[in-house]
C-alpha cells in the first residue's frame, strides 16, 4: 500500500526542541519530493517547505517558504524512507497539525497526491 | 506570492444537491490549480489538479474548471461523505505554493 505514516501527537513546552517524522512506503521514496504543510487551529493550510530525498543532497533539494525559513529545518534519511520536520525552540504559536505530502509526479511544485495522517503538535507557554 | 481567496466560506447544501465552490487567484495561475478535500482526523485528499483533471479514484461527480485567475469546483450531487472542507491551491508561482482559506460544505 502506498502511504505516508507520520509520528504521533506531541505535547511540548515553549523552548523545547522537537523532530517529527514521515515515513513513506509502497513507492520509490527517492523519486518524489516531500513537502510539509501546517494547519493551525481553525486556519487554512500553509506550505512550509519541500525536500527531494536523493543521495548527496544539494542545497537546491530543500526549498523553504520564506515565512518559515530559519524557523524550522527539513531533512531526510533515505535509508529508512523518512522525512523530518524539526524545531530547535518551539513557540506556543507552533501549535498546529503538521502534514507531510508527496509530490504527484516528481517535480518540486507538483500538487500533492498522497498525504500523511497529520501530527498534532501542542505547545504550552 | 499569489494569494488565493475562496467563496463562500461556508456552503450549506442538502444531500443530492449540487455544490459550486469558487477560488480566485491574485495573479495569473494559468491552469496550475488543485483542489483538496479535508475531513477532521483524516489525511487530505487530492481531488483535482491542472484545474480540471480528476485525480485517480475520484468520483465523476467532482469536476473542476477555470484558468487564469478564476476557478470552480463543482460537486454534482452531494453524498454524505462529501461534507468536508475544500481547499484550492496554486502551484504556478513559487515559492511558496499557496492555498486558499477553504470552503466548508455543511449539511443544510
Amino acid at each position: 500500500e502506498v502511504q505516508l505514516v507520520q509520528s504521533g501527537a506531541e505535547v511540548k513546552k515553549a523552548g523545547d526542541s522537537l523532530k517529527i517524522s514521515c515515513k513513506g512506503s509502497g513507492y520509490s521514496f527517492t523519486s518524489y519530493w516531500i513537502a510539509w504543510v501546517r494547519q493551525m487551529p481553525d486556519r487554512g493550510l500553509e506550505w512550509m517547505g519541500i525536500i527531494y530525498p536523493r543521495d548527496h543532497l544539494r542545497n537546491s533539494d530543500i526549498i523553504y517558504n520564506p515565512s518559515f525559513q530559519g524557523q524550522v529545518a527539513i531533512s531526510v534519511d533515505r535509508s529508512i524512507s523518512t522525512a523530518y520536520l524539526e524545531w530547535s525552540s518551539l513557540r506556543a504559536s507552533d501549535t498546529a497539525i503538521y502534514y507531510c505530502a508527496k509530490s504527484y509526479v516528481g517535480n518540486a511544485f507538483d500538487p500533492f497526491d498522497l498525504w500523511g495522517q497529520g501530527t498534532k503538535v501542542t505547545v504550552s507557554s | 506570492e499569489i494569494v488565493m481567496t475562496q467563496s463562500p466560506a461556508t456552503l450549506s447544501v442538502s444531500p443530492g444537491e449540487r455544490a459550486t465552490l469558487s477560488c480566485r487567484a491574485s495573479e495569473n495561475a494559468n491552469d496550475n490549480v488543485a483542489w483538496y478535500q479535508l475531513k477532521p482526523g483524516q489525511a487530505p485528499r487530492l481531488l483535482i489538479f491542472g484545474a480540471s483533471t480528476r485525480a485517480t479514484g475520484i468520483p465523476a461527480r467532482f469536476s473542476g474548471s477555470g484558468s487564469g485567475r478564476q476557478f470552480t469546483l463543482t460537486i454534482g450531487s452531494l453524498q454524505s461523505e462529501d461534507f468536508a472542507i475544500y481547499y484550492c491551491q496554486q502551484y504556478t508561482n513559487w515559492p511558496p505554493i499557496t492555498f486558499g482559506p477553504g470552503t466548508k460544505v455543511e449539511i443544510k
